[in-house]
């Protein structure tokens, strides 16, 4: 398992397109997460799943945003009617959530660079 | 809701001197965790230090350390002995069910 895997790396696309992010987690970790980024800010939370149950939602995540996670694993993000104040990295990230320190990690992808023109 | 604030946006350091970050949170709850991610320009997020709320012993991991002051609900990270490859923006976090984030402080380090 090489670590949280993101694709696309780069996305371009019009305003008023729909688009879709996927996220594979590392294999083992139970907790996914999706965040916001923009250039000079700290991560903003949108969602999180444990398992494949959607436990939190930002209120960021307007309903043009939805995220899935179907079975468990890899889990997609998709952002509908897309306005050009999207415009971010988006970050998956994933951890192992049980007893013990080690398990708190959050390991992060390397992120979708969403530029909607 | 839980709070990150990191007061500094930007931070420079001379190499081979210590820094500090500042972070602060709030929250109401008493089992969590805070930790300090680094993310060097278009590069990925790596975790740099963890601290657990139920220990009282500051987490040391090798130049980096922190002061965990519970009661004050203060998480600040020192950097000893900086190192160019040190530059970065640091984000400080804290995690009870989901993770937020502090909005980050940029650290430059003048050789």
């Amino acid at each position: 398992d090489t670590g949280v895997s993101q694709n696309p790396r780069h996305k371009i696309t019009k305003r008023g397109q729909n688009v879709t992010f996927r996220c594979d987690p590392i294999s083992e970790h139970n907790r996914l997460y999706w965040y916001r980024q923009t250039l000079g800010q700290g991560p903003e939370f949108l969602t999180y799943f444990q398992n494949e149950a959607q436990l939190e939602k930002s209120r960021l995540l307007s309903d043009r945003f939805s995220a899935e996670r179907p079975k468990g694993s890899f889990s997609t993000l998709e952002i509908q009617r897309t306005e050009q104040g999207d415009s971010a990295m988006y970050l998956c990230a994933s951890s192992l959530w049980g007893q013990g320190a080690k398990n708190t990690e959050a390991f992060f992808g390397q992120g979708t660079r969403l530029t909607v023109v | 809701a839980q709070t990150v604030t990191q007061s500094q946006p930007e931070m420079s350091v001379q190499e081979a001197e210590t820094v500090t970050l500042s972070c602060t949170y709030d929250t109401s709850e008493s089992d969590y965790y805070l930790f300090w991610y680094k993310q060097p320009p278009s590069r990925q997020m790596i975790l740099v230090i963890r601290q657990e709320a139920y220990k009282q012993q500051n987490a040391t991991e090798n130049r980096f350390s922190v002061n965990f002051q519970k009661a004050a609900k203060s998480f600040s990270l020192k950097i000893s002995d900086s190192q160019l490859g040190d530059a970065a923006m640091y984000f400080c976090a804290y995690r009870s069910l989901g993770m937020r984030f502090g909005a980050g402080t940029r650290l430059t380090v003048k050789p």
